[in-house]
């Protein structure tokens, strides 16, 4: 079965460094795109790029280059999404989702993670 | 960047009624080569991820209620639930991830309530 297991809840500090991780079993991790995705309090989904584990390939949302880092580990089958320095705005839930087909980029979010919250607040 | 729209915003359908989402794309998600239009629909309950519905704009994803079809091509998108049941009650989001640059936007979300 796939799995996607995101990192727990964190409550940061403006100004404050983050790295949030997504863990994915039952699949051949460096094979698939994974994609991130934010989601504000009580708004909708946003598109923030993608990340190929097998070679790092990394592509950003115009909206989101330079304000995020996309990495992976493939040697723990694991993908991350770090900041430098929060700010209040990246208050929101974020989500790791695997594309559905072996190598392919331009398809679907097939198999999503449960999400990890983040927010920030002095 | 691809702009995706939906409408309507939100709309409330009566149980065992049929339920229409519209989706627009700014420009075209027909690869003419392999003639797919590269658009999905997910749906999202309340404190829940998105779960993909309809892919390749009509293909049911295994294990989703017939009564949920998707239709359309080039711009002009369409998911239809046929018999809304309660538990349909979600946001749906439309998607598409033709674009190149690997930009895959989502349109803004219908809400969906029983009326």
């Amino acid at each position: 079965e796939v799995q996607l297991v995101q990192s727990g809840a964190e409550v940061k500090k403006p100004g404050e460094s983050l790295k949030i991780s997504c863990k994915g079993s039952g699949y051949s991790f460096t094979s698939y795109w994974i994609g991130w995705v934010r989601q504000m309090p009580g708004k909708g989904l946003e598109w923030m790029g993608i990340i190929y584990p097998g070679d790092s390939d990394t592509r950003y949302s115009p909206s989101f280059q330079g304000q995020v880092t996309i990495s992976a580990d493939k040697s723990i089958s694991t993908a991350y999404l770090q900041w430098s320095s929060l700010k209040a705005s990246d208050t929101a839930m974020y989500y790791c989702a695997r594309l559905s087909s072996t190598s392919c980029y331009n398809c679907p979010l097939q198999h999503w993670g449960q999400g990890t919250l983040v927010t920030v607040s002095s | 960047d691809i702009v995706m729209t939906q409408s309507p915003d939100s709309l409330a359908v009566s149980l065992g009624e049929r339920a229409t989402i519209n989706c627009k794309s700014s420009q075209s998600v027909l690869y003419s080569s392999n003639n797919k239009n590269y658009l999905a629909w997910y749906q999202q309950k309340p404190g829940q991820p998105p779960k993909l519905l309809i892919y390749w704009a009509s293909t049911r994803e295994s294990g989703v209620p017939d009564r949920f079809s998707g239709s359309g091509s080039g711009t002009d998108f369409t998911l239809t639930i046929s018999s809304l049941q309660a538990e349909d009650v979600a946001v749906y989001y439309c998607q598409q991830y033709y674009s190149t640059p690997l930009i895959f936007t989502f349109g803004p979300g219908t809400k969906v309530d029983i009326k």
